[in-house]
């Protein structure tokens, strides 16, 4: 079955401190893997794709088949950091559909 | 602005009501995607269009839920004898192809009481 895994709903992290958001999935196939993010009254938006390999604001992820996840890293936080962080998996060519997880909170304390 | 809009950005319904929801995305992006997100949970995919034809329902969408991309353009879902349970956020999302999946709208809110 396709699935997404994020065991934290809530993650408090000093400003400053490393961010590691986890996330694992189940996936039969070879998985496309993506982070989103809302940031408070905004709309949902991409922020990474692993097959891009980029860092955006400073985050990174790497897919790890073999633990088959796909962890949210960043080395130091930052207040706008705050926000509900999506991890996502793509559910193959023909069906094209995304399925999320359930989110984590991220919240960056002064 | 140029991005996916939904409209009404809120609804509120008596239970046993129907009704539509509207979703324009951007321009020339032949796809359509239609998401329903709970409180505390993650957006779940409910269907998607390429152009006009609808090419996946999911399991969540009943009877009750019907979707049309009339010319390929603008989408409409519609809800028929609305229940609680239907109260959600109804997310919309667009894309040219496979490789873009980061246009989302803001969303319409359901409340049925």
């Amino acid at each position: 079955a396709q699935r997404v895994t994020q065991p934290e709903k809530l993650l408090s992290v000093f400003k400053g401190a490393p961010v590691e958001l986890k996330c694992n999935y189940s996936y039969s196939g070879s998985p496309e893997l993506f982070w989103y993010v809302q940031y408070s009254r905004q709309r949902l938006q991409l922020l990474l794709r692993h097959i891009s390999r980029e860092s955006i604001k400073g985050f990174t992820a790497d897919l790890n088949k073999g633990e088959t996840s796909f962890h949210l890293k960043k080395p130091f936080a930052q207040e706008e950091d705050s926000a509900m962080y999506y991890c996502a998996l793509g559910a193959g060519n023909r069906d094209d559909k995304i399925i999320f997880g359930k989110g984590t909170r991220l919240h960056i304390l002064p | 602005d140029t991005g996916v809009s939904q409209d009404p950005r809120h609804k509120i319904t008596k239970r046993g009501q129907n009704v539509t929801f509207r979703c324009d995305p951007i321009s020339e992006h032949n796809r359509l995607y239609w998401y329903r997100q709970t409180l505390g949970q993650g957006p779940e995919f409910l269907t998607y269009f390429q152009n006009e034809a609808q090419l996946e329902k999911s399991r969540l969408l009943s009877d009750r839920f019907s979707a049309e991309r009339p010319k390929g353009s603008f989408s409409t879902l519609e809800i028929q004898r609305t229940e609680q349970g239907d109260s959600a956020m109804y997310l919309c999302a667009s894309s040219p192809g496979t490789s873009e999946k980061g246009n989302f709208g803001p969303g319409t809110r359901l409340t049925v009481t």
